[in-house]
């Protein structure tokens, strides 16, 4: 069972708010990732850190921002929703060691929705 | 290009069945390759995890095989279950980076009916 939880489940707010996802997780992983996903379509990495204040851009351009402040927790930020922004968001983790190149396991946290109306 | 393709889209089968999911992919060099559940709503859940010289791996009714000259693998569910139903998703690592790269196929959506 991974120990990596999102908040909120589910969220519905107005153009122009600011909203925080929070991830957490308590395996003491120091990668950490953010996937966005629309219904039926694949995981696009949008975010991801090494370890605290280690913090990239993924493959998929996003308007959100990151932090690592701490070695648990990585939240991602939109300044100012818009309907665009309207998806799913995974959060993951795993260890950061060489164990990554013969496959350790990458947890994900149950995902969070974001409606931007 | 790196990518990753599987097949069917979509699937649907009677409880008790068995079937067989495809992946394809194309990522160089290859690092392991994964399957991941993810039932509607929630987050994926590793099913197995494969590396270059493993063949073949096992999860309770779940087998993954792994064909690495043909970049091919598949994952045989056994016996299936009402609870199978779930979106089932191949993750190709590449090992030409220190993030080792991910790359995710779209899924199989899986329905088991009564």
């Amino acid at each position: 069972e991974a120990d990596i939880y999102q908040t909120p489940r589910y969220l519905v707010i107005g153009t122009g708010k600011k909203i925080t996802l929070e991830c957490s997780q308590t395996m003491g992983h120091d990668k950490m990732y953010w996937y966005q996903q629309d219904p039926g379509m694949e995981l696009h990495l949008i975010h991801y850190s090494y370890g605290v204040n280690s913090t990239e851009k993924g493959d998929l351009s996003s308007e959100s921002t990151v932090s690592r402040i701490r070695t648990e927790h990585f939240p991602l930020t939109l300044e100012s929703a818009r309907p665009s922004h309207t998806s799913q968001y995974l959060c993951a983790s795993n260890a950061n060691r060489e164990s990554e190149l013969s496959g350790n396991t990458i947890y994900f946290g149950e995902g969070s929705w974001l409606t931007v109306v | 290009k790196n990518q990753v393709e599987q097949s069917p889209q979509s699937l649907i089968i009677l409880e008790g069945k068995n079937c067989t999911l495809q992946c394809n992919y194309t990522v160089s060099p290859f690092s392991n390759l994964r399957w991941y559940k993810q039932d509607t709503g929630r987050g994926p859940v590793s099913l197995t995890i494969m590396t270059f010289s493993e063949n073949t791996k096992s999860n309770g009714r779940y087998t993954a095989t792994l064909d690495a000259d043909t970049k091919q693998s598949s994952l045989h569910i056994t016996a299936s279950q009402l609870s199978d139903s779930a979106s089932y998703i191949c993750v190709v690592s590449d090992r030409g980076s220190t993030l080792g790269r991910l790359y995710f196929g779209r899924g199989t959506q899986l329905t088991v009916w009564p």
